[in-house]
């Protein structure tokens, strides 16, 4: 069975422009977060979806926002980047609310 | 507020020692623990989980302890391989269970 896929691995973009992440959790999990990392530092939770609904969201700007889609993948969406966005952008799915959380291998983007 | 954090940075072993690596959380509230493994350029690996109902979970080579008392978790990895060195993160969920809060992580490095 595939693991949690995310697209694009990597991602280059300029200040001021608009990125989107993709995320396919586990067949079967229903619950998406994602979680930015920084060089040198553990994740910081961004957001949480289960059954395509948002059910946490950390602190991060409201330049960042997600969805989750019927088929449970989801998008990252980060508006007006700024260099300081520039991190691993992970995603994580899991069966329900609080049970095993697995990983992506992550979308590293660096902004210009 | 929530945080979980690592007593040590970094820890250095032979080949076929144990390792212990520990972690202190501060929120008593939280109930769910899971430790992850990092290696270079990739997402953090489920290792094993734990909740506060327990003091004691076994892996495959692995250990988690959960001291409820002084909020203390450690990870213990029996014959340490040179395929554990990693960087380890442990993880609390929040209150609400939808955020996992990590720690600054421990850089494991296994000499043969």
């Amino acid at each position: 069975d595939a693991g949690v896929t995310q697209s694009p691995t990597h991602l280059i973009k300029t200040r001021g422009q608009h990125v989107t992440l993709r995320c396919s959790p586990i067949s079967g999990h229903k619950s998406v977060s994602w979680y930015q990392q920084v060089l040198g530092q553990g994740p910081q939770f961004i957001f949480q979806y289960y059954e395509k609904e948002e059910r946490g969201r950390g602190n991060f700007p409201d330049r960042f926002s997600a969805r989750q889609f019927p088929n449970y993948s989801s998008e990252l969406n980060v508006n007006a980047l700024l260099l300081g966005d520039s991190a691993l952008y992970l995603c994580a799915s899991s069966l329900y609310l609080q049970t095993e959380a697995f990983f992506g291998q992550g979308t590293r983007l660096t902004v210009v | 507020g929530e945080s979980v954090g690592l007593h040590l940075p970094t820890l250095s072993v032979q080949e076929g020692d144990n390792s212990i690596i520990n972690c202190a959380y501060s929120n008593s509230a939280s109930d769910y623990f899971i430790w992850y493994k990092q290696e270079s350029g990739k997402g953090p690996q489920f290792i094993i989980d734990i909740r506060s109902n327990m003091d004691k979970r076994q892996g495959q080579r692995v250990t988690v302890l959960l001291n409820k008392t002084v909020k203390h978790l450690s990870l213990q990895i029996a014959a340490t391989q040179p395929g554990d060195s990693a960087v380890y993160f442990c993880a609390e969920a929040d209150q609400a269970g939808t955020a996992l809060i990590f720690g600054k992580g421990t850089t494991l490095s296994v000499s043969s």
